[in-house]
């Protein structure tokens, strides 16, 4: 069963605390996205990455960087949490030509 | 550029009614489109998608979809709705090589 996992469901930080969140894929996809989702916004794309060690910003990189020194693995830094980066994360992963992303099951991350 | 809208945020619904979500895209140019559904605290799994050929899409638990080219359209619709069917769907259109645009979602209530 193909699977794409994110390390934590549920976490709290504190404003401007450095906070980390890992995605690992399991299918050998060469993309992986980062993604925000906000009631009545849907999902936004943060970041994207179509190989290791490469990197494209999204819609709202702002506050965000990435980091890919492996395939299987994508990690999403926030270097200052700020209370309005309070979300959903999800991360998902393709294989290179397909538009069909598989999706983890999502960090809920709140900012106090 | 290429944008999705789903025109509903919510639709309510009782149990064994049929339910229409619809969707429209804008884009100049060929496109792939999909459903996605997110149950609760759950990351997002694929329902259907459309890529060519037949305009009438068949995707897991009875859901379907047609692919309006004239009405840039790609409603998604099942015949009789079960409680289990209760979730947040996601249309989206592809952006480019690899990468997705997302609508905002309809929650999809069922009611017994």
């Amino acid at each position: 069963d193909v699977k794409v996992t994110q390390s934590s469901r549920y976490l709290v930080k504190r404003t401007g605390e450095k906070v980390f969140l890992e995605c690992v894929q399991d299918m050998d996809h060469e993309n992986m996205f980062w993604y925000r989702q906000d009631p009545g916004l849907g999902l936004r794309l943060i970041y994207f990455s179509y190989d290791v060690k490469m990197k494209e910003k999204g819609d709202i990189p702002e506050g965000y960087s990435v980091s890919r020194e492996k395939k299987e693995r994508f990690s999403l830094i926030l270097e200052s949490a700020s209370t309005n980066q309070t979300s959903m994360y999800l991360c998902a992963s393709s294989l290179h030509g397909s538009n069909e992303q598989f999706f983890g099951p999502g960090t809920r991350l709140t900012v106090l | 550029a290429q944008s999705v809208t789903q025109l509903d945020s919510q639709v309510p619904v009782f149990e064994e009614a049929p339910v229409e979500l619809r969707c429209n895209y804008s884009s100049s140019v060929s496109v792939y489109l999909f459903w996605y559904v997110q149950y609760p605290n759950q990351g997002l799994q694929l329902l259907l998608k459309y890529l060519s050929g037949s305009t009438l899409v068949k995707g897991i638990n009875g859901f379907e979809a047609e692919f309006n080219k004239s009405q840039t359209s790609f409603h998604l619709r099942k015949p009789s709705v079960h409680i289990s069917d209760t979730a947040e769907y996601f249309c989206a259109v592809s952006r480019g090589t690899d990468k997705l645009i997302f609508g905002t979602g309809t929650r999809l209530q069922v009611f017994p």
